[in-house]
């Protein structure tokens, strides 16, 4: 079946780039998502990528996606206290009816 | 800038009780899902609900959980006669036809006792 993988956790010091990778593993995969969960909060869309793009720039987020390795990346450029969270990565496939199947999500913890 | 709601924010239940999960997606929004996320652990898709029918389902969602559209705005969540594993943050979440972005709330937290 279908899997996305994370890492857990992510220590970066503020001003800093943070990179948060994840993997998954359907190759049918359109559309792929960054979704931010800060505490005792919902999920927040960040930014979201079609499978026929490379990279998708947005501010300070920028997507890279390798689709021959099954791996998106999210970087975070200049790293603030409010971006400390939980990320998670997400991906849906044409034939799910919109189903999103998400990684286990990666703590980011910013420090001054 | 419109967004999805949902009510209660926390939710105290006994075992074996029925418990009603209450929604109010994006108004022009045709899709909407339910998702949970039990302590710890990744977030589950539940069940994708358009045009008044469940369009798919997970395992999760056995005869104890239902769906409902009961008005033009309201989407709900049912959950029977709740078990101990039940306990988890339900996710509502909404989208618009031939747009592939699912919006969320905030959640509910269930807890059963």
């Amino acid at each position: 079946g279908e899997d996305v993988e994370q890492s857990l956790f992510l220590s970066v010091r503020e001003g800093d780039s943070s990179v948060i990778n994840c993997t998954y593993t359907d190759s049918s995969s359109t559309y792929l998502y960054w979704y931010k969960q800060e505490p005792g909060a919902g999920l927040q869309l960040l930014t979201y990528i079609f499978s026929n793009m490379d990279m998708k720039q947005d501010q300070r987020l920028t997507v890279l996606l390798n689709k021959k390795d099954k791996h998106l990346s999210l970087r975070i450029a200049d790293t603030q206290t409010g971006d400390s969270a939980i990320y998670f990565c997400a991906e849906s496939s044409p034939d799910s009816w919109g189903k999103l199947q998400f990684g286990a999500g990666t703590q980011v913890v910013v420090t001054p | 800038e419109p967004e999805v709601t949902q009510t209660p924010s926390h939710q105290v239940t006994q075992m074996g009780q029925e418990v009603i999960l209450r929604c109010v997606p994006i108004s022009n929004h045709l899709y909407f899902y339910w998702y949970r996320q039990i302590l710890g652990q990744k977030v589950e898709f539940l069940v994708s609900f358009y045009n008044n029918e469940i369009s798919e389902k997970s395992e999760i969602f056995d005869d104890q959980f239902s769906v409902e559209r009961p008005d033009g705005s309201n989407f709900t969540l049912k959950i029977r006669s709740t078990k101990l594993e039940d306990s988890a943050m339900y996710f509502c979440a909404s989208q618009q036809v031939a747009k592939n972005i699912q919006y969320f709330g905030a959640g509910t937290r269930l807890s059963v006792l």
